[in-house]
């Protein structure tokens, strides 16, 4: 079975460029949620939907970042314009059930220059 | 304070040791327990899963819940350098997200 597939696996670019990071969950889940790690502050929760619905943006850091998922196999995050403090691992997540054991994608190294 | 406080680490062991991993919330609406390991540049994935206390057991690992003292753990015996990751604990109230602790970096030396 595919797992939650994450593209790009890497992404450079220079600040104030605009990143689109995708995911697609696996089929059947009906939760997807966003994350983003770094070593300092580890793996916090961005946002999660249910059913497409977005639940939970209490994580998102500011209106810089925007997140859609316009299909239940498809999720986009955007940070517009990016900025260097933006440089992290995001990942993307998938469950069936809230509550239930979330499978992650390996994610998306991003680095703002 | 945080509501889920993992112990840090960093744990180095030789190997065939047993390790223990731990910890500690503060949320008793806690329901569902998990452990995750992630290896350097992948994804968390899922070790272990529980619901009640007590222990759980899966080959050489052995998940332990104490609702009572909000306290879990992971017990690996006869560790590997195969072991070495980072393990995280996950935790919530059986719906929406998760609360995860933020790691402990394991390394198994041969």
């Amino acid at each position: 079975d595919a797992g939650v597939i994450q593209s790009p696996r890497h992404e450079v670019t220079e600040m104030g460029q605009e990143v689109t990071l995708r995911c697609k969950p696996i089929s059947g889940h009906d939760y997807l949620f966003w994350y983003r790690q770094t070593m300092m502050r580890g793996l916090e929760l961005l946002i999660y939907f249910n059913n497409n619905v977005p639940i939970d943006d209490s994580g998102m850091p500011e209106d810089r970042f925007s997140a859609k998922m316009p299909n239940a196999s498809f999720s986009t995050l955007k940070i517009q314009p990016s900025e260097p403090r933006d440089s992290a691992v995001y990942f993307c997540a998938s469950s069936f059930g809230g509550g239930q054991p979330q499978h992650f994608g390996d994610g998306t190294r991003l680095s703002i220059l | 304070q945080k509501e889920v406080e993992q112990d840090p680490g960093p744990l180095s062991v030789p190997e065939g040791a047993i390790v223990s991993l731990n910890c500690t919330y503060s949320n008793s609406a806690f329901q569902y327990f998990m452990w995750y390991r992630q290896y350097s540049r992948k994804g968390p994935e899922l070790l272990m899963y529980t619901y009640s206390s007590g222990n759980k057991e899966d080959g050489r690992f052995t998940a332990q819940v104490d609702k009572s003292s909000k306290y879990i753990s992971l017990f690996i015996r006869d560790s590997q350098p195969s072991d070495s990751a980072t393990y995280l604990c996950a935790m919530n109230v059986g719906a929406g997200k998760s609360t995860f602790g933020d790691g402990t970096t394991l390394t198994v030396k041969p």
